[in-house]
């Protein structure tokens, strides 16, 4: 079964500075969607970036950009000129045929 | 409108009782989810709607039960729950399609507290 885990509980990171949130996930597919969701304290969860397993090039929205790596099994979230609202709860999802799969999140504290 | 919305927002609810959850989503899309969210837990999904056939997972408990009169609406009926089901529980919908690409829209959630 395909497993995602998400090794930072917590992490926190100065307004402006960047941050990088960890991600590993353990599969058997070649042909799969990797997604970072961000839940902010009113809680509805929404898309921050998607990457398809068979692109090589790494996707960017903006100020975040993942690191993928698909030998390795992990997608990082960089998140550049971090602002006070990027403050959430940030969830790593695998996506296979119809069924997602999530890890158990990092809780990003921004410092002003 | 927003794409996704879950009514209540917060429910407290006797292990005796009965109630709802709905979802109601807004987007056109052809499938919709629950899912169960524990503090320090992966998301956990109780059931799928998609394509008007269900799937569920076998470790949900028969004391929640889901419906889906159409593509657009959910529910999850609450029947005799257990402290333990105390959680926020989460709407989503998704267009599936062959090439797979569809993420999930979320709602909002419904807090429920089983006393």
């Amino acid at each position: 079964a395909q497993t995602v885990t998400q090794s930072q509980p917590e992490m926190s990171v100065q307004e402006a500075e960047t941050v990088t949130l960890s991600c590993t996930y353990d599969t058997s597919e070649s042909d799969y969607y990797l997604f970072w969701y961000k839940q902010p304290p009113s809680r509805q969860m929404i898309l921050v970036i998607r990457q398809e397993a068979y692109k090589q090039q790494n996707a960017t929205e903006n100020r975040f950009s993942v690191n993928f790596q698909k030998a390795a099994k992990s997608f990082s979230l960089k998140i550049s000129d971090s602002q006070l609202g990027d403050a959430a709860m940030y969830f790593c999802a695998y996506r296979s045929v119809n069924q997602f799969y999530f890890g158990t999140g990092t809780s990003l504290t921004v410092i002003p | 409108e927003t794409g996704v919305t879950q009514t209540p927002r917060h429910l407290v609810m006797g292990m005796t009782n009965k109630k709802s959850l709905k979802c109601e989503q807004h987007l056109g899309h052809n499938a919709m989810y629950w899912y169960k969210q524990s503090a320090k837990k992966p998301l956990e999904l109780m059931f799928v709607y998609s394509l008007e056939e269900r799937v569920e997972n076998n470790s949900v408990p028969s004391r929640f039960s889901p419906e889906c009169p159409n593509s657009s609406h959910l529910f999850l009926h609450l029947h005799t729950l257990q402290p333990e089901d105390s959680a926020l529980y989460l709407c989503a919908s998704s267009q599936v399609r062959t090439a797979n690409t569809g993420e999930l829209f979320f709602g909002e959630g419904s807090r429920l507290t089983v006393l």
